[in-house]
């Protein structure tokens, strides 16, 4: 069993739909959630932070951590067809830089 | 502010061969990661620099090694090549723990190595 588990998709959604992203965990240890966002033949860019639980919002994008269900979100509201990408969660344990990624899911938007 | 600067983008390389691989991160940050990415494993950690040690290492084999130099550029290294080599290699900078960042990795743009 994977560390980090994520549905791969692909997940296609008109325009306009909530998007839900998950990613679920085995390691209690895991302090620093992360969403990383990466276009085709680009390097992943980061969306969102999140320190422990809780939730944090950033526009269209929300990030949701539960840690006692060991299970992250990361919601879209409002998509629209530039949000096609493939998302990607990282968490990692406290005092380092080695972070887990999850394989990714890979996201369409069609307008 | 630049971002980090990864070369070449693209190479082809045969079984057996050697390959390096150069990372130049964003001024100002100190420690270095290499992630491999491919699409069955998604991207997995290879290794961290930080102020031309190594602190973090992955479950690579040994053909694996990097460096970084004392301007904390970064170099890796993958000797006797393998099909299996195949993928985008990902270089990250982040600035130390003890300056209150995050850990944000800022990610290049990859250097894609073929291996025939």
């Amino acid at each position: 069993q994977k560390e980090v588990e994520q549905d791969p998709g692909p997940l296609s959604v008109p325009e306009g739909a909530i998007v839900s992203l998950n990613c679920t965990y085995s390691n209690s240890a895991f302090q620093y959630f992360m969403w990383y966002r990466q276009y085709s033949r680009k390097g992943p860019e980061l969306l969102m932070y999140t320190y422990s639980s809780g939730n944090k919002e950033d526009g269209r994008f929300t990030a949701q951590v539960d840690k006692s269900s060991k299970y992250i979100s990361l919601f879209i509201r409002d998509s629209q067809p530039s949000d096609s990408a493939t998302y990607l969660c990282a968490m990692s344990d406290t005092g380092t830089y080695k972070y887990i990624f999850g394989t990714g899911t890979r996201l369409k938007v069609l307008a | 502010k630049a971002g980090v600067t990864q070369t070449p983008r693209y190479l082809i390389k045969t079984r057996g061969q050697q390959v390096t691989l150069s990372c130049s991160p964003i001024s100002g940050h100190r420690s270095v990661s290499w992630y491999q990415q491919t699409p069955g494993q998604g991207l997995q950690f290879l290794f961290e620099y930080f102020s031309e040690t190594q602190r973090n290492k992955g479950n690579f084999p040994g053909r694996f090694s990097g460096r970084q130099f004392s301007n904390s550029r970064s170099e890796m290294n993958v000797s006797t090549l393998e099909l299996g080599d195949s993928a985008l290699y990902l270089c990250a900078s982040s600035l130390p723990e003890r300056q209150g960042n995050t850990g944000e990795l800022f990610f290049g743009e990859g250097s894609r190595l073929t291996v025939l």
